[in-house]
């Protein structure tokens, strides 16, 4: 079966420059989740999707960083104005449900390099 | 805060046991997770317990919690050459959201 799928899988950008990065999840889990890894570095959580709705988006590091989700589906994170210090590899994960134990899945990532 | 901690690295021989350590600081925390991380490869779920538990098997790996000095430690049995990758230990934070705090990994080198 599908698991969950991220494009595109690497991301150059010029410092400036909007990027978005896309993230299918596995059909039918309702909560989505978008982490940062930056090189060396454990995951840091940026914001939880329950359904289209985001009731957790304490992690985003700024205005400039903003999400959505569509669908139940699909779901967008947007870069604004990029920085150095936003490259990183950007990963997404889905399960079932978001509370209580439910196994977060997770996608192979975008890298996103900013020159 | 939420805060954890791992060493960064721990090499063994092949046919050795591993032990991976980890600290964590939220004392209600519910779940804590060994995540495992190859080159090239996703995050792969390893293992995770119950915050009542002490200890979990599953075959080679065993999972040790101690929840007084909020300490928590993964041992591969007869570590192999593919068990050579980044290794995760993640809680999850007191919000109700399953939002997962990670450390900053141990890198694990198996050599033959």
């Amino acid at each position: 079966g599908a698991g969950v799928s991220q494009s595109p899988s690497n991301k150059v950008t010029e410092k400036g420059k909007d990027v978005e990065l896309r993230c299918d999840p596995i059909s039918g889990h309702t909560a989505l989740y978008w982490y940062r890894q930056r090189l060396g570095q454990g995951l840091e959580f940026l914001i939880y999707f329950q359904g289209n709705s985001a009731p957790d988006k304490s992690g985003l590091p700024s205005d400039r960083f903003s999400a959505e989700r569509t669908g139940e589906s699909v779901s967008t994170l947007t870069i604004q104005r990029t920085q150095q210090e936003d490259s990183a590899v950007y990963l997404c994960a889905s399960s079932f449900a978001g509370q209580g134990h439910n196994e977060q899945f997770f996608g192979p990532g975008t890298r996103l390099t900013v020159l | 805060g939420e805060d954890v901690e791992q060493s960064l690295f721990l090499s063994v021989r092949e046919g050795d046991s591993s032990v991976i350590n980890c600290t964590y600081t939220d004392s209600s925390s519910t779940y804590l997770y060994w995540y495992k991380q190859e080159p090239g490869a996703g995050l792969q779920l390893l293992t995770y317990i119950f915050s009542n538990m002490d200890m979990k098997q599953d075959q080679r790996l065993t999972v040790l919690l101690n929840k007084k000095d909020k300490h928590l430690s993964l041992r591969i049995a007869d570590t192999q050459t593919g068990d050579s990758a980044i290794y995760f230990c993640a809680e999850m934070g007191s919000s109700n959201t399953g939002k997962l705090i990670f450390g900053q990994g141990t890198t694990l080198q198996v050599k033959p």
